[in-house]
Parts: structure tokens; C-alpha cells; sequence
């Protein structure tokens, strides 16, 4: 039982390039999210969804892209990276319901030159 | 909106002197007050859930509790392993599964 993967844990990109950070997870979990954690701020949601074929926005969505087709897996795409991309970003899933606790991956770190 | 503020943005103990970190919010219904700690490099680990004010929860040397307005974590006689990034968090009725987070408190005990 690995919880939550994420990959790569390092990143570095260029102005203008795309990739897609992964986040993985093996406990079933509904409910899945990416955060972005930035010096002197605080976690910040970009975008979750509740199931598979579900995804909404956060409070930070722009310049970023997601979908869920199934169950285990949540990637994030940045179409067309920038400076202020700069960040750590963190997979979050939920097992049970709102009440519940976010269980975190351990975060990939992503520079953008 | 919806604001937590975490006080104070770092705090040095000695090994053995007890403290505690607080969490002042503002939210529109309160779901439940999440504590978390996030070591360098890794991602948050939950600690604690409160719900309703006057509620209390521990754990070895930790204690959350809340009030209305803000949440305390008490942190009894430290070690240095307790070294670590603190985070609240509040989930307020209306907003979903999504947390809104403090900037933290970053803590180090020494020996």
C-alpha cells in the first residue's frame, strides 16, 4: 500500500514547455486534488474531482489542466509553463467524505526558468 | 472570505519547554479545523480534526483545541524530533471537499 505517488519529484522546464505531474493512488480513495504550496503562502487548491469523469476548479486554475478517467490516477498539465508556475505542487486524495482528513504525497518540486 | 492566520511564523523551544501555536479564522459555518505537520520535503500529515467549539483532541505530547474564533496547539515538554512546519486548515459548510490553509508556523526544538 504505497498511499499517494507522486512523479517526477524534481522538475525543471523552460518557459513555453508543457509536462504532466502524475499522482497515483491505491487505497480507493473518491475524491482527489492538486495544491500548489509557494514561500509565505499558505496550500492553495488548483483542481479536484470527486470521481472518475469529474473534475472542477479550485481557487487557482488558470494555466493548468486535469482529468480523471479512472479511479487511481489525477494528473496535472501545465499546457504551456511560466515563471510564476514556480512551486511545489502536492496530490491530496479524501477516502470517506468531507469530513475527513486530506492524506498528502510528498510533492514535486517544479522550476520554471 | 475565509481567512486562517497562523501565529507565530516561527518559534524556537528548547528541549522541554512547552508552547503552543495558534489559529485565528474566519469562516462562513465551520465544517472542521484541520491540523497538519509537514516535515522539509514531504507533504503534509494530518494530526488532527475539531469540529464544534470546546471540543479537544491529543496526541503524545500535542493537544489541539478550538474555540470559535481560533484553535490552539499546545505542544507539551517538546523534543527535538517535534521540529516541524505546523498548518491549520479550515473546511467551512459550503466549500465542498476544499481546504482553505494558514502560512504555517515553522517550529524548532533544540536540545
Amino acid at each position: 500500500n504505497a498511499g499517494v505517488t507522486q512523479t517526477p519529484k524534481f522538475q525543471v522546464l523552460k518557459t513555453g514547455q508543457s509536462m504532466t505531474l502524475q499522482c497515483a493512488q491505491d487505497m480507493n480513495h473518491e475524491y482527489m486534488s492538486w495544491y500548489r504550496q509557494d514561500p509565505g503562502m499558505g496550500l492553495r487548491l488548483i483542481h479536484y474531482s470527486v470521481g472518475a469523469g469529474i473534475t472542477d476548479q479550485g481557487e487557482v486554475p488558470n494555466g493548468y489542466n486535469v482529468s480523471r478517467s479512472t479511479t487511481e490516477d489525477f494528473p496535472l498539465r501545465l499546457l504551456s509553463a511560466a515563471p510564476s508556475q514556480t512551486s511545489v505542487y502536492f496530490c491530496a486524495t479524501n477516502p470517506r467524505g468531507k469530513n475527513s482528513p486530506l492524506h498528502f504525497g510528498n510533492g514535486t518540486r517544479l522550476t520554471v526558468t | 472570505e475565509d481567512q486562517v492566520t497562523q501565529s507565530p511564523e516561527a518559534l524556537r523551544l528548547q528541549e522541554g519547554e512547552s508552547s503552543s501555536l495558534n489559529c485565528s479564522y474566519t469562516v462562513s459555518g465551520l465544517r472542521g479545523l484541520f491540523w497538519y505537520r509537514q516535515d522539509p520535503g514531504k507533504g503534509p500529515e494530518f494530526l488532527f480534526t475539531l469540529y464544534s467549539a470546546g471540543e479537544e483532541k491529543e496526541k503524545e505530547r500535542l493537544k489541539a483545541t478550538l474555540t470559535k474564533k481560533e484553535s490552539f496547539l499546545h505542544i507539551t515538554a517538546p523534543k527535538p524530533e517535534d521540529s516541524a512546519t505546523y498548518l491549520c486548515a479550515v473546511q467551512a459548510r459550503d466549500s465542498g471537499y476544499a481546504l482553505n490553509f494558514g502560512k504555517g508556523t515553522s517550529l524548532l526544538v533544540t536540545p
